[in-house]
């Protein structure tokens, strides 16, 4: 199966920094890759869309000056967040479909904000 | 809306025999589709099963196979001959169709946590 990639895996910060993803398809093109948000014990909650060559579109609730997202190339999506803060603490995954019927996950982020 | 319920927090299933985790859904479209993913410990989301809306038979993969009734709503996934290593996180997603038919994002029900038991 396709392969998509996420770095760092784990990221510990103090408040008010900003913080870097990293998610990459490794052996193929997306121009369109999902950002994630999962807290502990819930499910998978849509952030953003994100698409090559253009703005990303956010969800309802999801600060798009905070977090922060840049599809330069088909393979590398990158989510920001800004000055972060203690409750922005979560696990962060990203996704890209590779056709209808498939979509993959990366290893996800696990951010903690201290 | 579209929507996805998975109404067991958790189950328990004594290894090597089978278990169903139940999954239904909502939508208005006529064409849609569902997945299935395990999510162990280490937070990765692993694909498992894909049921399209038109598909005539249930799908399977190895020792999981998806129960789709369409008229239900209903697309329960069935883990034959349950392991150790199956003990994780499972959720249910229906991939979202855009304005215009293009495909989206996938929405999750809140998952259910398969405890295998030796």
């Amino acid at each position: 199966g396709a392969v998509v990639s996420q770095h760092p895996s784990r990221v510990i910060c103090k408040s008010g920094t900003s913080v870097k993803i990293e998610c990459r398809s490794l052996d193929f093109q997306a121009t369109t890759m999902f950002w994630y948000r999962q807290f502990p014990k819930q499910s998978l909650m849509l952030m953003a869309t994100s698409n090559e060559g253009s703005k990303a579109t956010y969800e309802q609730g999801v600060e798009k000056d905070k977090f922060l997202i840049n599809h330069a190339s088909l393979t590398l999506s990158t989510l920001t967040v800004t000055s972060a803060h203690p409750e922005d603490s979560s696990f962060y995954i990203c996704s890209a479909s590779v056709s209808y019927n498939e979509q993959f996950f990366g290893p996800g982020t696990r951010l903690t904000v201290l | 809306a579209q929507k996805i319920t998975q109404t067991q927090p958790g189950m328990f299933v004594q290894e090597k025999e089978a278990v169903t985790l139940d999954c239904t859904y909502d939508t208005s479209d006529q064409s849609y589709g569902l997945f299935w993913y395990k999510q162990p410990s280490s937070g990765e989301m692993i694909f498992l099963i894909y049921q399209g809306s038109y598909d005539e038979q249930n799908a399977t993969e190895g020792r999981y196979s998806l129960n789709f009734q369409k008229a239900r709503k209903s697309a329960n996934l069935v883990i034959s001959a349950s392991q150790l290593g199956d003990s994780a996180m499972y959720f249910c997603a229906m991939r979202v169709t855009l304005y215009g038919g293009s495909q989206g994002n996938l929405i999750f029900g809140k998952g259910t946590k398969l405890s295998v038991k030796p």
